[in-house]
């Protein structure tokens, strides 16, 4: 079974601070990283994808990717409390399979 | 441009009905997918459809079956409700697999 792993949280951070969200998966023949933002009763929205290792930045998201270590993670900066919401990590799966594995998610709260 | 929109939003079910859950999306996108989501399970694929004509099965597909109706439509049903069907049904769409775009959802109850 190829899983995703977070930790559930709630991760409570202040306002203006640095979030930091982490995710494992298991199947290391991966290539695509997703993260998603869902906010209690609707839908994920997607917010952050990274393809090779290093780090991608999007206006205050940076997604980190090391293959070697099977590691994800998502940092927001200057945290609002709008980024109130569950964070989920979700792989796209080595092989050519389609469908993208999903964690559980983090609930992220942002403490004004 | 709607994105991906589903119907019903709310459902209730008696165990052993049946229901079609609809999905359709306006991005010309080639791929479509049927997850749910069940508070500590996180999402789970249902199934999917990576071309018009095809669908395949996901991580949890007994209880339901799929229809590709074309390029912009792709349905879900349960022949026979369980109460372990109820859940929040969410339907995704994607042009290459990767970058997955999510509907509003459906939240059926069976009773």
């Amino acid at each position: 079974q190829k899983e995703v792993e977070q930790n559930s949280g709630p991760l409570s951070v202040p306002e203006g601070a640095i979030a930091s969200l982490n995710c494992t998966y298991s199947d290391r023949g991966s290539q695509s990283f997703f993260w998603y933002r869902q906010y209690s009763g609707k839908s994920p929205e997607l917010i952050m994808s990274i393809y090779s290792n290093g780090d991608k930045e999007d206006g205050r998201f940076t997604a980190q990717l090391n293959k070697a270590s099977q590691y994800v993670s998502l940092l927001i900066r200057d945290s609002q409390p709008s980024d109130s919401a569950t964070y989920l990590c979700a792989v796209r799966p080595g092989g050519g399979a389609d469908g993208l594995t999903f964690g559980k998610g983090t609930h992220l709260i942002i403490q004004p | 441009n709607a994105g991906v929109t589903q119907t019903p939003k709310f459902q209730v079910l008696k165990t052993g009905q049946s229901m079609t859950l609809q999905c359709a999306q306006d991005m010309n996108h080639n791929s479509m997918y049927w997850y749910r989501q069940d508070p500590g399970m996180g999402l789970r694929l249902i199934y999917y459809s990576a071309s018009e004509g095809t669908t395949d099965k996901g991580e949890v597909p007994n209880g339901y079956n799929v229809s590709r109706l074309n390029k912009r439509e792709f349905s879900l049903r349960l022949e026979s409700a369980a109460p372990s069907q109820t859940s929040v049904y969410f339907c995704a769409s994607s042009e290459s697999g990767d970058e997955q775009y999510f509907g509003p959802g459906t939240r059926l109850t069976v009773t």
